[in-house]
Order: structure tokens, then sequence, then C-alpha cells
């Protein structure tokens, strides 16, 4: 079954740490951009971060550079996202996310064909 | 960043209805765009890419049109299933942004 399995989620106090994992199955991972999206409580999607197939090009939203990093791992199919410095604004549910890539006779494009089910970051003391 | 604004940011609707989302991107993005609709408790699912292309799967009554700053998803003959949150992303660069949502209630 091709599909996409988050973990690592918790609560955790502000200034604190976590390591969100995602575990893919049933495709051939490294073939993929990987991407996070979050979700705060009663909000809007928001994109987080992209990570290229071979790991050498990411990027990362403002609210979130220098605090964390994604990473992922093609010979054990996963995707990882460390979040240091967190804080209460970074409560959500995150979720992984593959890109897809589409082409047609106007040009090339991009979309998350593939989401988790999402794993719960919550940071409050 | 590219700032993606959707409107309504909510409907109600009954079904059987004929309804039209709007997104506009504060600068052209060619037709670099995606619609996403979730569910309560689900995670999103991509029913439209560039712009108007149907995702695999997806009914035809879902279809998106538009070019530059300007798009819409409309669905023909609402269904129950389709009572959700709706929203754009675009793929022009980075940041990716989505819009705010636009929630599609039975009226």
């Amino acid at each position: 079954e091709v599909q996409l399995v988050e973990s690592g989620g918790g609560l955790v106090q502000p200034g604190g740490s976590l390591r969100l994992s995602c575990a893919a199955s049933g495709f051939t991972f490294s073939r993929f951009w990987m991407i996070w999206v979050r979700q705060a409580p009663g909000r809007g999607l928001e994109w987080v971060a992209n990570i290229k197939q071979d790991g050498s090009l990411i990027y990362y939203v403002d609210s979130v550079k220098g605090r964390f990093t994604i990473s992922r791992d093609n010979a054990k199919n996963s995707l990882y996202l460390q979040m240091n410095s967190l804080r209460v604004e970074d409560t959500a549910l995150y979720y992984c996310t593959r890109d897809q890539s589409y082409s047609d006779s106007r040009g090339y494009y991009d979309a998350f064909d593939l989401w988790g089910q999402g794993t719960l970051v919550t940071v409050s003391s | 960043a590219i700032q993606m604004t959707q409107s309504p940011s909510s409907l109600s609707a009954s079904v059987g209805d004929r309804v039209t989302i709007t997104c506009r991107a504060s600068q052209g993005i060619r037709n670099e765009l995606g619609w996403y609709q979730q569910k309560p408790g689900k995670a999103p699912k991509l029913l439209i890419y560039a712009a108007s292309s149907l995702q695999s799967g997806v009914p035809s009554r879902f279809s998106g049109r538009g070019s530059g700053t300007d798009f819409t998803l409309t669905i023909t003959s609402l269904q129950p299933e389709d009572f959700a949150t709706y929203y754009c992303l675009h793929d022009f660069n980075y940041p990716r942004t989505f819009g705010q949502g636009t929630k599609v209630e039975i009226k």
C-alpha cells in the first residue's frame, strides 16, 4: 500500500526539541521531493519545508529557518524534521507529504499528491 | 512571499448547487496552482494541479480555471461528500503558500 506514516509528535516545553519521522512505503521514495506541512488547531495549512530527492536542495518557511532541519534517509525510506527552540506558535498537526511532478505542453508543475495522517506537536509549559 | 487570497472564507450551499471559489495571487504565477480538499479530522486531498488539470480519481464535477493572478475552483452539482474546506496552493516559487481556506457548509 502506498502510504506515509508520521510519528514523533508530543508535548514539549517552549525552547525544547522534538524530532518527527515519516515512514514511506509502497513507492520509490528516493524519486520524490518530500515536504512537511503543518496546521495549527482550527487554522489553515502552512508549508514548512521541502527537500530534494538527494537532499541537495532544501527550502524552509521563514518562521522556522535556523530552528528546524529537514532531512531524509533514502535507504530507510524515511523523512525527518528536527525541531529545536520550539515556540508556542509551532503547536500544530504536522503532515508529511509527497511532491509529485507533472508536465504538459504548458510547463512543469508540482503538487502534493500523497499525505500522511499527521502527528501532533504541542508546545506548552 | 506570494500571498494567496481566497474568497469567500465560507459559504453555505445545498446539494445540487453549483459552487465557485476564487483564489487570487499577489503576483503572477502563470498556471502553477493546485486545489486541495480537507474534511474534518482528515489529511488534505489533491483535486486539481496546474490550475485546471484534474488529479486521477477526482470526480469530473470538480474543475479549475485561471492563469496569472486569478483562479477559480468550481464544483458543479454539489454532493454531500463535497462539504469540506478547500485550499489553493501555488508552486511558482519558494516559499510555497496556501490560501486561507474556504469552508463549504450545508445550507
